[in-house]
This record gives structure tokens, sequence and C-alpha cells, in this order.
């Protein structure tokens, strides 16, 4: 089966803390994990995707397959990054993207 | 660049009564989806679509319908709502195959049934 857990409902941090959103994941094959963000009233959007190995807007996130984890990291956060994460995975079985609840990010000044 | 576009943005329903919330993509897209989005529960998936004429249904399926006639188009159908189904309704859509891809959101609908 096909799941994405995201422990923390709500994550808060300082201005220029660091920040992790944990993600695990649970899946037999070989996964495509993906961060995706939504901002306040916008539309969900990727951030960022595991085989890409990018850094977009200073986060970054490893695939740990013996883990199964794909947690997102950001070593300076702003107040800009307020918005809700959520990490997806993409398996072969019809190739859906299956999420995680998400968890809210609040950046406090 | 118009993307995914979804209508209505908003729509209030009375328990019992249908509607259709529509969902467009110019990318040429073969795979599109719906999901409704849920307080705590993230982004489950109701039913997708592999390509024109194929449809199959997703985690939670149940008073919905959907048909994909074009590679374009991609209906959702209510068909007699209920309070459980308030929510807000996202459709995306993705190259097919594998490898490399991500998925595009519309804006969403936020669906109230009383």
């Amino acid at each position: 089966a096909q799941r994405v857990t995201q422990p923390e409902k709500l994550l808060s941090v300082f201005k220029g803390a660091p920040v992790e959103l944990k993600c695990n994941y649970s899946y037999s094959g070989s996964p495509e994990l993906f961060w995706y963000v939504q901002y306040s009233r916008q539309r969900l959007q990727l951030l960022l995707r595991h085989i890409s190995r990018e850094s977009i807007k200073g986060f970054t996130a490893d695939l740990n397959k013996g883990e199964t984890s794909f947690h997102l990291k950001k070593p300076f956060a702003q107040e800009e990054d307020s918005a809700m994460y959520y990490c997806a995975l993409r398996g072969n079985y019809g190739q859906n993207f299956v999420f995680g609840p998400g968890t809210r990010l609040s950046v406090l000044p | 660049n118009a993307g995914v576009t979804q209508t209505p943005k908003f729509q209030v329903l009375k328990t019992g009564q249908s509607m259709t919330l529509q969902c467009a993509q110019d990318m040429n897209h073969e795979y599109m989806s719906w999901y409704r989005q849920d307080p705590g529960m993230g982004l489950r998936l109701i039913h997708y679509s592999v390509g024109a004429g194929i449809t199959d249904q997703g985690e939670v399926p149940n008073g919905y319908n959907v048909s994909r006639s074009t590679t374009e188009d991609f209906p959702l159908r209510l068909l007699s709502a209920a309070p459980s189904q308030t929510s807000v309704y996202f459709c995306a859509s993705s190259r097919g195959g594998l490898g490399d891809t991500e998925a595009f959101f519309g804006q969403g609908t936020r669906l109230t049934v009383v």
C-alpha cells in the first residue's frame, strides 16, 4: 500500500531559525517523492522533487530509503515561508500522487 | 498559459442537489485526477483518468461520478449532495508515463453543502 505520513500538523518557528518538516512514506517499489506548497489562497504548486536533487527557495530534501523518509529542511526560515506543505509520492500503480495530511508552517517575526 | 482551470470557484448546494464541477487543462496531459482537501486529512483522491475514455476510482469515490470524453476535460459530478461533501476540491493533471513528472493543480472549488 502507498502511504505518506507527516507527523506534525502545525510547526511554528521564529524567523531565522532552522526548520525541518518531516515526511515518511511506505511503498513497496521505487517511489518518486515530492514536496508541494500551498500559500494562502493560492493553488498547490510543486516545491521540489527528489529526483532532481535541487534547492528551491532555500529548501532541500533528501530521500532516505533506509528510513523511508523525505524530510524538508531549510537552514533559515523566512516569514514568506509560512504555508501549508504537503509531501507526496507517485508510485507505479495508476501513477497517481498520494499526499500526506500536510504540515502548516508558521514563521513568526 | 492557462494550465488547469476549475469552475466554479465557490458553490453552495442544498442537500440532495446535484451539480458538476468543471476541470479543463490545456497542456495535453494524459493523467487527470480529482482530490478533496479536508483539514487534517490532506488531499484524498476521488477519481482519476489515465486518458480519454478511461477512468477509475480513487480512495474516496462514493457519491461522485466522472467521465473523460476528451483529453482536455474531466468533470466531477455530485449525484446527490450531502453535508459530508463540504470540502475544497482540486483538479490536477500530469504527463503520463514513468519518470520525472509533476502534477499541476487548479485553483480549487470551495463547496458547501447545507
